[in-house]
């Protein structure tokens, strides 16, 4: 059972405009959560993360937003440029029996920024 | 080096083959941590060492799979008897501190594309 969703596989948006992508968690002792972006053939790099003590992070065109209550957080990419076109993965990790701060991806989105 | 590398970036194998997949980790880095990541799937866990020391392995898929560190620094992941199901891209990952509250960090490599034929 998947412990961390991305229920849109792929989200197209025009240049300028705002991207949101979305993702949900099941687990409750997960404290740390973080944004990934992957271009083909390449590692996942690092972008955004927060932490469970805090509802908003912000790094320049990118905002992390949690909501814990409703195991919810998002990403929105503001403006959308085309070079942000790849696969964004939501990750967390916790403090929780047997973890070791090992991350638990969901399966990504494919974000598509048209110019 | 500024980021972590892994070798080789390709490797394609015969069925029951052995291979050895290598990752350099940051410079200084204390977490270093193995995923496997399916077509189409996000990265899952495989393994986890501090320092030299392999704290968990609860992701290894079977007794296949081996990994070490024995240095602290590089680390390799063994995979023996290759089977097809064992094609996929494999990530290391390094972060800086080692957190019980998963705070730190990770970046990955490019990974190892592993395909079994």
């Amino acid at each position: 059972d998947q412990q961390v969703k991305q229920n849109s596989p792929s989200l197209s948006v025009q240049e300028g405009r705002i991207s949101i992508l979305n993702c949900d968690y099941t687990n409750s002792m997960f404290d740390y959560f973080l944004w990934y972006k992957k271009y083909p053939a390449e590692g996942p790099t690092f972008l955004i993360s927060i932490s469970s003590i805090k509802d908003k992070n912000e790094d320049g065109r990118f905002t992390v937003f949690l909501n814990k209550s409703a195991k919810h957080l998002s990403l929105h990419i503001v403006p959308s440029q085309p070079g942000d076109s790849a696969v964004y993965f939501c990750a967390a990790s916790g403090n929780y029996g047997g973890s070791q701060g090992n991350l638990i991806f969901g399966k990504g989105t494919k974000l598509s920024v048209k110019p | 080096g500024a980021g972590v590398s892994q070798s080789p970036r390709y490797k394609v194998a015969k069925r029951g083959q052995d291979v050895a997949l290598r990752c350099d980790p940051i410079s200084g880095h204390v977490s270093l941590f193995w995923y496997q990541q399916a077509l189409g799937q996000g990265p899952e866990f495989l393994t986890y060492f501090q320092n030299e020391a392999q704290l968990d392995k609860s992701g290894l898929p079977s007794d296949r799979f081996f990994a070490e560190r024995p240095e602290g620094s590089v680390s390799t992941l063994k995979i023996q008897r290759t089977q097809q199901e064992d094609s996929a891209v494999y990530l290391c990952a390094s972060s800086l501190i080692f957190s019980r509250s998963g705070a730190g960090t990770q970046y990955f490599g490019p990974g190892t594309r592993l395909l079994v034929l």
